[in-house]
């Protein structure tokens, strides 16, 4: 039962900004909103995450919807190193913590 | 930065042997996970630690063990390594204070097991 749907695949020019969306409507209050991206034959790698304010760090903004049941990650000027998957996780609130990585999405910044 | 490494990127084993993977992290981290990643399957929880000498069962702990006997260091145990068991295994860990939903988890660079 997914927490969060993300589309499969997607392209972006390189040095254009890459918007990637994920539908979480079923959050609760008190669940933030991770991202996270795996390169090919690496760990995943974190990237930011926020509960119900915008965020930004030098790798990426976060918008996340007033009703917070969806939001987006914003890679402003993507670079052929930036070709991943990328996880949009909603952290549980239960003691364990347990990280639960869907599908993701497949990023090919292409040049 | 918080470095988490594993001790192997690599590994061939044969069916029935007994294997470990270990990993360390040095950032004086409390809490430590053991994940397998299988195609189409994302990451599935197979162990994690609290602290030193606890460990708690995930989705799939079967055909497991885990050994945390040093803060710093969790290892991951397969006792009679099967070929189902071919997979990548990735260990995080995490700062661990009573605010665990805001933190991050830092991965290691993974360890690709073969099982014949």
């Amino acid at each position: 039962d997914a927490k969060t749907t993300q589309p499969t695949s997607m392209d972006c020019a390189e040095g254009r900004a890459a918007n990637l969306p994920c539908n979480h409507s079923t959050i609760s209050g008190n669940e933030y909103v991770y991202w996270y991206r795996q390169i090919h034959s690496q760990g995943p790698q974190y990237i930011i995450h926020g509960l119900k304010n915008n965020e930004t760090n030098e790798m990426a903004s976060l918008i996340i919807t007033e009703d917070r049941k969806s939001s987006t990650l914003i890679l402003p000027h993507a670079t052929l190193r930036d070709t991943a998957v990328y996880y949009c996780i909603v952290s549980p609130h239960n003691a364990g913590n347990m990280l639960t990585f869907g599908g993701g999405t497949r990023l090919m910044v292409k040049p | 930065d918080v470095k988490v490494t594993q001790s192997s990127r690599y590994l061939v084993k044969r069916t029935g042997e007994k294997v470990f993977l270990e990993c360390v992290q040095d950032m004086d981290h409390e809490n430590m996970f053991w994940y397998r990643q299988d195609p189409g399957l994302g990451l599935r929880l197979i162990y994690f630690s609290y602290d030193v000498k606890m460990k708690e069962k995930g989705d799939i702990p079967e055909g497991y063990s885990v050994s945390r006997e040093k803060k710093e260091r969790f290892s991951l145990i397969l006792e009679s390594a099967s070929t189902n068991q071919t997979s990548m295994y990735l260990c995080a860990s995490r700062l661990g204070t009573s605010n665990y939903y805001q933190e991050t988890q830092y991965f290691g660079p993974g360890t690709r097991l073969l099982v014949l």
